[in-house]
C-alpha cells in the first residue's frame, strides 16, 4: 500500500528557533497532501492544503508565516513552524492523496511530535 | 459544512469481546475512511468505504449512505486493538472532515 514518511518523528526546540518537519511519499506521487495538527485527546485539525507547484492554502485561524507549506516536489512537502514558541507544541501529521480524479483516499504519515521549552 | 459523530466516545472491552463502533454525518459524502491511531500516533488505514459493506480479518464495515452513517466492527478483539478510531468523510471540491474518534481499551 502507500506509504508516507514523515521526518524527524519528534523534535525539541527552544523558543524562538524555527523547525523544519518533511512528509514524503515513497511509493506513489502525491498530487495533494495535507498538514493536520493534533492536540492530546482530540481529533485531527487541517491546517494546510498543499498541491505541488503550489501555494498552499491555509485554513481559517492559522497564521501562513507562522507555518510555512512548500511543496516542491510530488514527493515532497514540508512544514516550516517559525519562531516557536510553547504553544505551538502538538503532533504534526501530513496526509497525502493520490490523485484528484481516480481516489480520494489519504494515506497518514506516522506524525512529529513538536515540543518548544 | 459537514458535522461527524461517532459513538461511544469512550469504551472499555474484554479481550475477546466484540464492539459496534458508529460514525453519524449530517450530509450526503463522496467518501468515507476509518482510521485506527495507535498508541504511538500513527493513523492507520482501517476501511475506504463510501457505502455498502467490507470485511478484513476480525474487522468488517458498513456504510448506509442513504441513511448517513456507518459502523465498524470489531469481533474477539485484541489488546493491540486499543487506541483511538476515527472515521473521516470527504466531498469533492472539500477537505476530509474528521470526528471526534472513539477511544478503545481492550483489557487483557
Amino acid at each position: 500500500g502507500a506509504v508516507v514518511s514523515q521526518h524527524p518523528s519528534w523534535v525539541i526546540c527552544k523558543s524562538g528557533t524555527s523547525v523544519k518537519i518533511e512528509c514524503r511519499s515513497l511509493d506513489f506521487q502525491a498530487t495533494t497532501m495535507f498538514w493536520y495538527r493534533q492536540f492530546p485527546k482530540q481529533s485531527l485539525m487541517l491546517m494546510a492544503t498543499s498541491n505541488e507547484g503550489s501555494k498552499a492554502t491555509y485554513e481559517q485561524g492559522v497564521e501562513k508565516d507562522k507555518f510555512l507549506i512548500n511543496h516542491a516536489s510530488l514527493t515532497l512537502s514540508t512544514l516550516t513552524v517559525t519562531s516557536a514558541h510553547p504553544e505551538d507544541s502538538s503532533f504534526y501529521i501530513c496526509s497525502a492523496r493520490t490523485s484528484p480524479v481516480s481516489s480520494y483516499e489519504q494515506y497518514f504519515g506516522p506524525g512529529t511530535r513538536l515540543t518548544v521549552t | 459544512g459537514i458535522q461527524v459523530e461517532q459513538s461511544p466516545p469512550d469504551l472499555i472491552l474484554q479481550e475477546g469481546a466484540n464492539s459496534t463502533l458508529r460514525c453519524n454525518f449530517s450530509d450526503s459524502v463522496n467518501n468515507l475512511q476509518w482510521f485506527h491511531q495507535n498508541p504511538w500516533g500513527q493513523l492507520i488505514n482501517l476501511f475506504y468505504i463510501p457505502s455498502g459493506t467490507k470485511q478484513n480479518g476480525r474487522l468488517s464495515a458498513t456504510t448506509v449512505a442513504t441513511e448517513r452513517y456507518s459502523l465498524l466492527y470489531i469481533s474477539s478483539s485484541q489488546t493491540t486493538d486499543s487506541g483511538v478510531y476515527f472515521c473521516a468523510v470527504f466531498n469533492y471540491g472539500q477537505n476530509f472532515v474528521f470526528g471526534p474518534g472513539t477511544r478503545l481499551s481492550v483489557l487483557p
